[in-house]
């Protein structure tokens, strides 16, 4: 158990919707990170905050949103759902920026399936 | 930009035997060297990391990489393979803010 929480496991919805995938970090990182995993694209960085700042940006869509809570939890936020946002969300976290020497826990991960 | 490779899509290997799994990198600066294996239906959990300093990294589950910079390389190693190890593995490059970015992994078959 890495000790971060995604949650839903699964979520299944039509296209058009929206959909809010929820991460908590482990207890005291202050760095959550979202990733995209489908089988075309492969394992794809999407957006970092930082101790409730965005800090970095990757391959993200416009209809797609994060943000990060006071309490340090984050949501990733998909709106306009298509067929190929169907994949495996990742959330993961890190005590602080790799200049510290820190490595990245990863959550399990939400299954969305669009149909 | 930064980019990883791995140019093995699949691998089988027999029980016992040693495991070599190759990954090259494109980085502009020092980069921070990462390999990750995800079992079916799992997250990914983290074998081993390079940040600086000896270039021959102990990982946890017996696995071992070499950063070979003139070569810009990072690949996996373990001498004996177990039928736990089945799964894929994915080799990843940092930046200095933990943006990640992966190889497409490499899916390991051990057969009995």
């Amino acid at each position: 158990d890495s000790g971060v929480t995604q949650t839903p496991k699964h979520l299944i919805t039509a296209t058009g919707q929206r959909v809010t995938l929820r991460c908590s970090p482990r207890s005291g990182d202050l760095s959550v990170y979202w990733y995209q995993q489908s089988l075309d694209q492969g394992l794809q960085f999407l957006i970092q905050y930082y101790n409730g700042e965005e800090r970095a940006k990757g391959n993200i869509l416009e209809r797609f949103s994060a943000q990060q809570f006071p309490d340090l939890h984050s949501e990733l936020n998909l709106s306009s759902l298509e067929l190929g946002d169907s994949a495996l969300y990742f959330c993961a976290s890190s005590a602080g920026l790799s200049e510290a020497g820190t490595e990245a826990f990863f959550g399990q991960g939400t299954r969305l399936t669009v149909v | 930009a930064q980019s990883v490779t791995q140019p093995d899509i699949h691998i089988t290997v027999s029980e016992g035997a040693s495991l070599e799994l190759r990954c090259n990198y494109s980085y502009g600066a020092t980069p921070y060297l990462f390999w990750y294996v995800q079992s079916p239906g799992q997250g990914l959990q983290l074998l081993l990391k390079y940040f600086s300093g000896d270039t021959l990294v102990q990982g946890i589950k017996g696995f071992e990489a070499e950063f070979k910079r003139s070569q810009s390389s990072f690949n996996l190693r373990k001498p004996s393979v177990h039928w736990s190890d089945a799964a894929e593995y994915f080799c990843a490059v940092g930046s200095n803010d933990y943006k990640l970015s992966f190889g497409a992994g490499t899916t390991v078959t051990v057969r009995a």
